[in-house]
């Protein structure tokens, strides 16, 4: 039983295409987050949801967009791929007050 | 200065040694503080939490808290070499569940 799920787990693509990745967690938590680990392993938040609602918004390009179509599920969609948006893109998600994340496995995108 | 900056590493103990991993933190607010342990081309995973001054002892892995200093350590005894991994620390904001990561300290144990 995987706590939190992420699909797929590598994805190569061309600049100026369009993906996505879905997330999903089975532990009832009401908090679920994007983050971003470059090649040097800096991880960095990108954005959080709590029930739904977009509660962290950091200073990430528009083309990034996220979508939490409940409080199990949250996707990113990313328009127009550059050279720089390749990295391993984390799936977490926590209680809201217990900030002991649990993690998915991880996205690894690869923009050609 | 960055807001959670961890001592460069890599850094390598002999098996059976007591590795020694730090980490200080900008914001005085912080109140929960979390180290995660990293295996290449895995994700993070929470091996100790800890929220108030003093130690915290699980199995072979020790926090230390210290909030007048703003500093956080984990000691890990009797290393072993399944101990080599990346190790994150991270800390609250105060902005809806918010984390902020460490660069990580790469740990080599060696046999």
């Amino acid at each position: 039983d995987t706590a939190v799920s992420q699909t797929p787990k590598y994805l190569v693509t061309q600049m100026g295409n369009d993906k996505s990745i879905k997330c999903e967690q089975n532990l009832g938590h009401d908090t679920m987050y994007w983050y971003k680990q470059d090649s040097k392993k800096f991880l960095k938040i990108m954005f959080s949801y709590n029930n739904k609602e977009l509660i962290i918004n950091e200073t990430v390009p528009n083309r990034f967009s996220p979508k939490s179509p409940d409080k199990a599920h949250l996707n990113l969609h990313i328009n127009s791929l550059e050279l720089g948006d390749s990295a391993v893109y984390f799936c977490a998600s926590s209680q809201m007050g217990n900030y002991g994340y649990t993690f998915g496995s991880g996205t690894r995108l690869t923009v050609v | 200065q960055k807001e959670v900056e961890q001592n460069s590493g890599p850094l390598s103990v002999p098996e059976g040694a007591i590795a020694s991993l730090n980490c200080t933190y900008s914001d005085r607010g912080s109140q929960s503080f979390f180290w995660y342990r990293q295996y290449s081309g895995k994700s993070p995973e929470l091996i100790m939490s800890i929220y108030s001054n003093g130690d915290k002892e699980d199995g072979r892995f020790t926090a230390q808290l210290n909030k007048a200093s703003q500093y956080v350590s984990l000691l890990i005894r009797d290393s072993q070499p399944s101990d080599s991994a990346t190790y994150l620390c991270a800390v609250n904001s105060n902005q809806g569940g918010k984390l902020i990561f460490g660069q990580g300290t790469e740990l080599s144990v060696k046999p």
